[in-house]
């Protein structure tokens, strides 16, 4: 059973910190790994995708991938009372897998 | 470039009856999916279809079914509805390739509410 796990929060912040995101997923072999943003009665939006392990930077967000301990985070720069949403991660698995596997999702909160 | 389009967006059934919901891939897509997301939970993969073929299928049992026609639009259906089938459907469009570096888009969703 491929699982992804995050904590489910909420993470509060201030206004202006780094905001800190965390998943860990079960599967060795997956492959491409995501963050979708989903405000409250939404659909999840893509804003970050990740394959090689290291750091990605995309604006005030960075993305970090751990292969060898099966990590990815998520960290929100100069966070803004607009950033406040449900994080889910969400891993793509190898060998002839084609479906996301999402995490539960982390509940940030941004607190002006 | 129009993105990924559902309908409806809201819809209340009663138990028993069968519903069908409706996608419409981005633009240059190719390949549609299918996923639940109960409330609090991450969205849950029900089946994947490319090529017109159901390529991929979660652990949903048969009352799920879906259809992709030649334009690369889908449709779910669902039969014999429970009250536990009440959630947000969502649709998700990708450009199939061997790379596996593929980065999927929903559409805004059905809210599904069966009383």
């Amino acid at each position: 059973q491929k699982e992804v796990e995050q904590n489910s929060g909420p993470l509060s912040v201030p206004e202006g910190a780094i905001a800190s995101l965390n998943c860990t997923y079960s599967d060795r072999v997956s492959q491409s790994f995501f963050w979708y943003r989903q405000y409250s009665g939404k659909s999840p939006e893509l804003i970050m995708s990740i394959y090689s392990n290291g750091d990605k930077e995309d604006g005030r967000f960075t993305a970090q991938l751990n292969k060898a301990s099966q990590y990815v985070s998520l960290l929100i720069r100069d966070s803004q009372p607009s950033d406040s949403a449900t994080y889910l991660c969400a891993v793509l698995s190898g060998a002839g897998s084609y479906q996301l596997t999402f995490g539960k999702g982390t509940k940030l909160s941004v607190i002006p | 470039d129009a993105g990924v389009t559902q309908s409806p967006t809201h819809l209340i059934k009663t138990r028993g009856q069968q519903v069908t919901l409706r996608c419409s891939p981005k633009s240059g897509h190719d390949t549609v999916s299918w996923y639940q997301q109960a409330l609090g939970q991450g969205p849950q993969f029900i089946f994947q279809y490319y090529e017109e073929e159901e390529r991929q299928r979660g652990n949903f049992p048969d009352r799920f079914s879906g259809h992709q026609f030649p334009n690369y639009s889908s449709e779910l259906n669902v039969n014999a509805l429970l009250l536990g089938d009440s959630a947000l459907y969502l649709c998700a469009s990708t450009f199939l390739t061997t790379a596996m570096n593929t980065e999927a888009f929903f559409g805004q969703g059905t809210r599904l509410t069966v009383v």
